[in-house]
């Protein structure tokens, strides 16, 4: 059971145009939500969370927006450069719950920002 | 430096032999965790660890087995029951509500 889902595996976005990546979520429990970047061959690095008492959060070139009736998160990436092109994923906790802890990832979407 | 610390970054083993997955970190975090990745399955939760000598499985954790004897330390080891071992496995400590990731161990069975 799948509760993070990234249903885009892939995207190619120009350079300097705007990137989104999105992320549906199952479980109602979740409520910290977050957005790491991945090369090839190395470990995610973070980039920017939300609570859900937030629906959105800034940071330079990135935002994130969390819709929580829809149970959907969007992470923006304006602009787009091809520093960014790699694998992002979206993860998700449950923080009023006893498994504050666990956190759970969806499948990832490639970005590519091409020239 | 502060940072998570994964060895080897490559690893080999013949089919039907444990082997063990170091992870350190130096950060003074709580919560240790492992994830495996394979392609297209992003990552998956395999074993973390709360606390010394606690830790709780994750969703893949049959044919694992961990420890936490050291709050720095957090070892995997990967068993002859792992049907499928071959897979890139990342360690990440948690202290508050961000993960950081150390960089990886790529296993090869064969």
């Amino acid at each position: 059971d799948q509760q993070v889902k990234q249903n885009s595996p892939s995207l190619s976005v120009q350079e300097g145009r705007i990137s989104i990546l999105n992320c549906d979520y199952t479980n109602s429990m979740f409520d910290y939500f977050l957005w790491y970047k991945k090369y090839p061959a190395e470990g995610p690095t973070f980039l920017i969370s939300i609570s859900s008492i937030k629906d959105k959060n800034e940071d330079g070139r990135f935002t994130v927006f969390l819709n929580k009736s829809a149970k959907h998160l969007s992470l923006h990436i304006v602009p787009s450069q091809p520093g960014d092109s790699a694998v992002y994923f979206c993860a998700a906790s449950a923080m009023r719950t006893g498994t504050a802890s666990k956190l759970t990832f969806g499948t990832g979407t490639r970005l590519q920002v091409t020239l | 430096d502060g940072g998570i610390t994964q060895s080897p970054k490559y690893l080999f083993r013949k089919e039907g032999q444990n082997v063990t997955l170091s992870c350190e970190q130096n950060l003074n975090h709580d919560a240790m965790y492992w994830y495996r990745q394979d392609p297209g399955q992003g990552l998956r939760l395999i074993y973390y660890s709360q606390i010394v000598n606690d830790f709780q499985k994750g969703d893949i954790a049959e044919g694992y087995s961990v420890s936490r004897e050291k709050k720095e330390s957090f070892p995997l080891t990967v068993t002859s029951a792992q049907k499928n071992p071959t897979a890139f496995y990342l360690c990440a400590s948690r202290r508050g509500l961000v993960a950081f990731f150390g960089q990886g161990t790529r296993l090869t069975v064969v």
